[in-house]
Parts: C-alpha cells; sequence; structure tokens
C-alpha cells in the first residue's frame, strides 16, 4: 500500500527566503505526482503536477521535482511571501488505471513579514 | 466559469440522521472523488466513480454511500451508521489530458 510522509509537518521562515518542502513515497510504481495549497478551511488549489516520465515542472516562483527511483519529490518555494503562508499537500496517484491518489498530511508553512 | 461547487458550506446533523452533500462541476470530466479531511490530516478516499453509473469504494466507505447518475453529479450520503461523521469533506474531479485533480470548496459537517 503506498504511504506518502511529508516533513516537517509545519516550517516558519521569515519573508524573502527560498524554501524547499519535502514528499516522500514507499512505491515508486506511480501515474503522476500533484502539489496543492490549502488555506485555512478551503478547498485545494493545484499547484504542480509531474508526470512520471517528467524530473520537475516549473510555475512562476515554484519549482517542482520527482525522482522516483528514491521515491522523493521536492517542492520549492523562491523568495516567500507572507501570501504564500498556507498548507502544502502532496498527492500520488498510483500507476494502475485505478486512479485513486494517497495524500501527505501536508507541511503548514508561515512566512513572517 | 468551470468549476466543481458543493453545497451546502456548514451542514449540521443531529444523532441517527442521514445527510447528503452535493457536488456538481461541469468541467466535463469522467472521474469523481469523495475525500474527509481531518484536522491537522491529509485526505482519505471515501468513494469514487470513473463513469456514470459505476463507482468503487475508497478507503474508509463504511457509513457512506454514493449515486453517479449523471456525469455532473456525484452526492455522497452520510449514514446513521457512520460513528464519527464530523470533519472537512472534499469533492474532486480529474481530467482528461493530464489526468489532473480539481477541487471543490468543501462542506464541513458538524455533528450536534
Amino acid at each position: 500500500k503506498q504511504e506518502v510522509t511529508q516533513i516537517p509537518a509545519a516550517l516558519s521562515v521569515p519573508e524573502g527566503e527560498n524554501l524547499v518542502l519535502n514528499c516522500s513515497f514507499t512505491d515508486s510504481a506511480i501515474y503522476n505526482l500533484q502539489w496543492f495549497r490549502q488555506d485555512p478551511g478551503k478547498g485545494l488549489t493545484s499547484l504542480l503536477l509531474i508526470q512520471s516520465s517528467q524530473r520537475e515542472q516549473t510555475s512562476g516562483r515554484l519549482n517542482a521535482s520527482l525522482d522516483k527511483s528514491s521515491g522523493r519529490s521536492t517542492l520549492y518555494i523562491a523568495a516567500s511571501q507572507p501570501g504564500d503562508s498556507a498548507t502544502y499537500l502532496c498527492a500520488v496517484r498510483e500507476g494502475t488505471n485505478a486512479g485513486k491518489s494517497t495524500f501527505g498530511d501536508g507541511t503548514t508553512l508561515t512566512v513572517k513579514p | 466559469d468551470g468549476g466543481i461547487t458543493q453545497s451546502p458550506k456548514y451542514l449540521f446533523r443531529k444523532e441517527g440522521q442521514n445527510v447528503t452533500l452535493s457536488c456538481e462541476q461541469n468541467l466535463n470530466h469522467d472521474a469523481m472523488y469523495w475525500y474527509r479531511q481531518d484536522p491537522g490530516q491529509g485526505l482519505r478516499l471515501i468513494y469514487y466513480s470513473q463513469i456514470v453509473n459505476d463507482f468503487q469504494k475508497g478507503d474508509i466507505a463504511e457509513g457512506y454511500s454514493v449515486s453517479r447518475e449523471k456525469k455532473e453529479s456525484f452526492p455522497l450520503t452520510v449514514t446513521s451508521a457512520q460513528k464519527n461523521p464530523t470533519a472537512f469533506y472534499l469533492c474532486a474531479s480529474r481530467g482528461h489530458i493530464y489526468n489532473e485533480q480539481f477541487f471543490g470548496p468543501g462542506t464541513r459537517l458538524t455533528v450536534l
């Protein structure tokens, strides 16, 4: 059974700092990996999607990498801003047609002005 | 605007009652999902449907039921058999081209 772990559970940084969030998974036979942002009491907003054949994806100040062989993905946030404060979750879709995804528990990021 | 809507935003249930949460999408997606989120935790899959008139149990289906009579709609019923239903419920659909998941705004269910 796929297990997804996100470390650390919480992170606090000063504004302007570059930071990395980690996501690890136990079964490398994945279809894709998706990073989400969740604000308190809200739904999930998709940030980046990496297909199993890709190594990284970029959107603005965000860069996500994928290393299937080691079961790891990282989300890099450049020049962090207070508006980046939220919980970030990764989800791994299993490599079958079942279409199921397994989510990590998330990393709660606080960016201090 | 294309997207996923969930209603109501807040729902209160008395002990022994069944309640139904609504999820509607106009993205023309075949696959739809229901997740439950408890405080400080990730999402756990309740039910999913990959096509109309077909659905499968997820990891925590006990005490829940669904239907998929229309492509656009995937309602979730929380039955009285669900012993601890207080949680945040999220509906999602999955696109065809990149298989990206999109989420609705969620329904917060509280048992009184």
